[in-house]
This record gives structure tokens, C-alpha cells and sequence, in this order.
């Protein structure tokens, strides 16, 4: 019952920019898309969320696209330690609480 | 000062055993949750808490019962360990905020 698709893996050179991309075409309109990711086996660490605009913070981009079937996860100059998967999110609410469909993750290998 | 611990970090135990994993969160946080995430890293949730409430039961087997002695605290008690149960589960709070905090995870092993 995967709400998204996520390319399994990507590579990405250091001090380049990332671009992660993620499919959500049964997307309705008052769920969220949350990015978390996840280092090494440690717990998942959030990273940005948005509804219909796009979103910046000190980790991330988020671009939504206009019709919200797709966004993208921007990481303007990935280091080492960004290698991670990265796991794309729809939050549904059901009666005021929100449930989280994670999908399958892309890794990330940035590569020196 | 670590938000949401988890306790044992492993666990490694014979099929038929009961076991139990501990959650805490010195967040403040009234929302609670158990994720399970399988050998894919496909991650699931299991339950979620709110003030000590059930909130969500995603069709898990009645093996799993989760407990909630109070806000802080989630605890994850399972019977009759089968061998499908191997897996690392994780314990997460929200509080009015968006984001959720991921504990650190158990990883249970079921031989």
C-alpha cells in the first residue's frame, strides 16, 4: 500500500547537487509529502515536508509540481555525509491523526 | 539528552519466546508510534498513541500488544515470536509540530 515510487539508488558527486526525485500520482489534496532519510541503520531523520508550494530549510529544497503527482528533494551540494536513503512520504490524517505511508527509499551514494 | 530512546538495542531470541521492547521520549510529546521496517527497509507503521489512547492498529497480529503506562512511554510486548517477526522496529513521538522523531531502533532476530 506504498503511497509513493522512489528510483532505488542514485549517485552523486560531492559539492554537487542532488536531485531525488518521487512519484505520488494518488496523491489527494490535504496529504502532505514529508522527505525523511536514513543513515546508515540509524533512526529516520526528517529533512523537509510540503503541501502544494515549494519548501526550503537549511538541509533541503522541496519542488512540488503544480498538479502535486510528483516532487523532487534538493540537496544544493551534497557532501559525504549525506549518503543516506532517502524516503519519500505521504501523510494521510484520518480523524485529526496522521499516518505516514513510507515508500521504498532511493539510496544515495555521494562519491568523492 | 538523547529525545527518543529505545530499549535493547538487539535482541536475539528462539521462536515461541515472548519478548518486550521498551520506548521513551522526554520530548513532552503525546503522540507515540511503532514502526516495523523488514529486510527491504520497507518501512510500516504498527500503532499509533495519543495520551495513552489507541489510535491506529495497522492489522497487526494480535501477538503484538503495544502499551502506553503513560505519555512518555510506549512499550512493544510480543507473544508466540515467530520467525516473520525478525526485523529492526522503531519507536517515534510528534508532538504539535510536523515532524516526527525516530528512536534509535531495536533490531530483533527471531532463530
Amino acid at each position: 500500500d506504498a503511497k509513493t515510487t522512489q528510483p532505488t539508488s542514485m549517485d552523486c558527486a560531492e559539492g554537487r547537487a542532488a536531485n531525488l526525485p518521487c512519484n505520488h500520482s494518488t496523491i489527494s489534496g490535504n496529504e502532505y509529502v514529508y522527505w525523511y532519510r536514513q543513515i546508515h541503520s540509524q533512526g529516520p531523520q526528517y529533512i523537509i515536508h510540503g503541501l502544494k508550494n515549494n519548501e526550503t530549510n537549511e538541509m533541503a529544497s522541496l519542488i512540488i509540481t503544480e498538479d502535486r503527482k510528483s516532487s523532487t528533494l534538493i540537496l544544493p551540494h551534497a557532501t559525504l555525509r549525506d549518503t543516506a536513503v532517502y524516503y519519500c512520504i505521504v501523510r494521510v490524517s484520518l480523524n485529526n491523526f496522521n499516518k505516514f505511508y513510507f515508500g521504498s527509499g532511493t539510496k544515495l551514494n555521494v562519491k568523492p | 539528552d538523547t529525545a527518543v530512546s529505545q530499549t535493547p538495542k538487539y535482541l536475539v531470541t528462539q521462536m515461541g519466546n515472548d519478548k518486550s521492547i521498551k520506548c521513551e521520549q522526554n520530548l513532552g510529546h503525546d503522540t507515540m508510534y511503532w514502526y516495523k521496517q523488514d529486510s527491504k527497509k520497507f518501512l510500516k507503521i504498527m500503532f499509533s498513541y495519543n495520551n495513552k489512547e489507541l489510535i491506529i492498529n495497522e492489522t497487526v497480529p494480535n501477538r503484538f500488544s503495544p502499551k502506553s503506562p503513560d505519555k512518555a512511554h510506549l512499550n512493544l510486548h510480543i507473544n508466540s515470536l515467530e520467525l516473520g517477526d525478525s526485523a529492526v522496529y522503531f519507536c517515534a513521538s510528534r508532538g504539535s509540530g510536523a515532524e516526527q522523531f525516530f528512536g534509535p531502533g531495536t533490531r530483533l532476530t527471531v532463530l
